[in-house]
């Protein structure tokens, strides 16, 4: 079946550093979403991308779609306390399988 | 407006038994999906419901039901209650149903613990 990698499990980084995942298909995807959920809470959406090679911004968050459509990441640029949480990609595959979750990476940030 | 609303929220059982959880979407979606969330993982597609009519199911025993009401609540039931069913049950509504919901509105979930 549909497999969604997703690397790291964990980063802890410094306030103001750099933070990106990395979400690996073992099957092409006809779109990906990205959720964040913080601690105690539910996933809450980020952002779909559908197109192949596609890149989009959401202020410090930008989040790309590979050529082939079975990668995408999320890098946050100067990361802050408030980006704590673990962040999921999810991806529906060209079989029209459901929506299938990595297993996320939990972001830390040391103020 | 409300929005995806669940109970309970927190309930404990024990092995054998069965349980019921509830989910109510948001209003205007005609689609519920439930997800188990074991603990340090991600959420596991358990079934997605559209217009009342069962439209995926992941990869869960028998043991596990679900149904939608005509006003597009949901329950999911789990009959027979083992030690591993430990979870965040959580509920997502969309307005879309099929394999492209576009994007899901998750409730808080009803956190199950079996002892």
């Amino acid at each position: 079946g549909q497999q969604v990698m997703q690397i790291p499990q964990y980063q802890h980084v410094q306030e103001g550093e750099d933070f990106t995942t990395y979400c690996n298909s073992s099957t092409t995807l006809s779109n990906i979403q990205w959720y964040k959920q913080r601690p105690g809470g539910h996933p809450v959406f980020l952002i779909q991308l559908v197109k192949s090679g596609e890149v989009k911004k959401q202020k410090r968050l930008t989040f790309q779609f590979g050529e082939a459509k079975k990668n995408s990441s999320l890098h946050i640029t100067a990361t802050q306390t408030t980006d704590v949480g673990t962040y999921f990609c999810a991806g529906v595959n060209n079989a029209g399988n459901m929506l299938t979750f990595g297993g996320g990476t939990r972001l830390m940030v040391k103020p | 407006d409300a929005g995806v609303t669940q109970s309970p929220t927190h309930l404990i059982k024990t092995r054998g038994q069965q349980v019921t959880l509830r989910c109510s979407p948001i209003s205007g979606h005609k689609s519920v999906s439930w997800y188990q969330q074991v603990l340090g993982q991600g959420p596991q597609f358990i079934f997605q419901y559209y217009e009342k009519e069962e439209r995926g199911r992941g990869n869960f025993p028998d043991r596990f039901s679900a149904r939608q009401f005509p006003n597009y609540s949901s329950e999911l039931n789990v009959n027979a209650l083992l030690l591993g069913d430990s979870a965040l049950y959580l509920c997502a509504s969309s307005f879309r149903g099929g394999a492209d919901t576009g994007e899901l509105f998750f409730g808080e979930g009803s956190r199950l613990t079996v002892l």
